[in-house]
């Protein structure tokens, strides 16, 4: 029973463009959603999350939109840089559990 | 990913070996955390730990025990090692919205 998902193993995007991750979940009682960018051979890092009660969050060239109707949850990166190329990992908390669920994770590639 | 320290970071077992990997945090934090990442599987939760003293099962935890007897390390035992169990693992901290993993270990059973 896989709670969050993300569809896309891979994505690959120029240099400078936008890059959009997808999410999706099932469980309506998860109270944050984060977003986990992880180079090989390092551990998961944090880059942005979400309350459940908001629908947009914003830093710097990363912005998180929620749309809880459609248990849907996507990473903007613009513009999209070299850097960028890692694995993404999207995760959510449910209310009162405090552990992470995971997704499959998307691997992003940026082309020069 | 400072505050969070995995050792071994790397150990070759033969298939029947046991082994204990350690986690070790100085962010004096209460909960703490056992994953595994499996390609195409995202990580999935093994054990997980609410205090000192305390262990609860996560998502995978057959064939695997832990144990929390100081606040800041958290171990995660294998008795018997299975191919299955190659992996990487990570140990993570962390509530709510804000979680620190160590940079990992991994494991292969051969």
């Amino acid at each position: 029973d896989q709670q969050v998902k993300q569809n896309s193993p891979s994505l690959s995007v120029q240099e400078g463009r936008i890059s959009i991750l997808n999410c999706d979940y099932t469980n309506s009682m998860f109270d944050y959603f984060l977003w986990y960018k992880k180079y090989p051979a390092e551990g998961p890092t944090f880059l942005i999350s979400i309350s459940s009660i908001k629908d947009k969050n914003e830093d710097g060239r990363f912005t998180v939109f929620l749309n809880k109707s459609a248990k849907h949850l996507s990473l903007h990166i613009v513009p999209s840089q070299p850097g960028d190329s890692a694995v993404y990992f999207c995760a959510a908390v449910i209310q009162g559990a405090q552990k992470l669920v995971f997704g499959q994770g998307t691997r992003l590639t940026i082309n020069p | 990913n400072a505050g969070v320290t995995q050792t071994p970071k790397f150990r070759v077992l033969k298939t029947g070996q046991s082994m204990t990997l350690l986690c070790a945090q100085d962010m004096n934090h209460e909960y703490m955390y056992w994953y595994r990442q499996d390609p195409g599987m995202g990580l999935r939760l093994i054990h997980y730990s609410v205090g000192e003293g305390t262990t609860a099962k996560g998502e995978v935890p057959d064939g695997y025990n832990v144990s929390r007897l100081k606040k800041q390390n958290f171990l995660l035992g294998l008795e018997s090692a299975a191919p299955s169990q190659t992996s990487v693992y990570f140990c993570a901290i962390g509530q709510g919205s804000s979680y620190t993993f160590g940079s990992g270990t991994r494991l292969t059973v051969v």
